[in-house]
């Protein structure tokens, strides 16, 4: 099974808006509304920050927003802060019952 | 709380058996609503998806990794458990375990929350 397809790294300013595009097939991404999105920092475990294509957590800021268009889902990120720097990973569920991850999206704040 | 803890040996020789266990406090692995997962990140890689046990001991798996991958569950102690076999240096990683939302028919949903992870390195 290929990884979807993520973005190597994005950059953006504090207070600007970022958008991490993850681009599946008809088989994952498209097929199904159960895409998630994981925010990792450096030497920790990842944090779950969206579900289910638009969904966060309790406890997970608002300024994180999901979507889906076809086989590409995105991330957004409003109002950048300092410690949104992290990488960010994508995953849905397959039309073989498995999971695949993105490749990963390190994001950098200027 | 609900907390999850991997643990096993840091080093695995070639060809050997890798042999991690995740410890749950907090939730029953016995709940109807999830399995039980395993992935892991190869040093300064991207995230990979082992498997997924559920406490009847249905499982789904990476189908790459699929002939070398044995997950149970113990109930009894509320830990599962990940046997890979015929381990490579390209085994070499971070474990994490997880827990993995599940919908009705099976369907794989979200992995939350995740263990701090452990390093397993491949070495003789």
């Amino acid at each position: 099974q290929s990884a979807l397809t993520q973005p190597a790294s994005v950059s953006g300013s504090p207070g600007q808006s970022i958008t991490i595009s993850c681009t599946g097939t008809s088989s994952d991404v498209g097929g199904y509304n159960y895409v998630s999105w994981y925010q990792q920092h450096t030497g920790k475990a990842p944090k779950l920050i969206i579900y289910e294509v638009t969904n966060r957590p309790s406890g997970v800021s608002n300024r994180f927003s999901g979507s889906k268009s076809g086989n590409t889902a995105s991330l957004t990120i409003s109002g950048l802060q300092a410690d949104d720097e992290a990488d960010y990973y994508c995953s849905s569920y397959t039309s073989r019952s498995t999971v695949v991850f993105g490749g990963g999206t390190k994001l950098t704040v200027l | 709380q609900l907390q999850l803890r991997e643990s096993g040996p840091g080093l695995v020789e070639p060809s050997e058996t890798l042999s991690l266990t995740c410890t749950v406090s907090g939730d029953s692995t016995r709940s109807d609503n999830y399995y039980w997962a395993w992935i892991r990140q190869p040093p300064g890689k991207g995230l990979e998806w082992i498997g997924s046990v559920y406490y009847s001991g249905s499982t789904y798996y990476n189908p790459y990794l699929f002939s070398r991958i044995t997950l149970s569950v113990d109930t009894s102690k509320n830990q599962f458990s990940l046997s890979l076999t015929s381990v490579t240096a390209a085994d070499t990683a971070v474990y994490y375990c997880a827990r993995h939302r599940r919908a009705a028919a099976g369907v794989l949903r979200w992995f939350d929350p995740w263990g701090q992870g452990t390093l397993v390195t491949v070495s003789s």
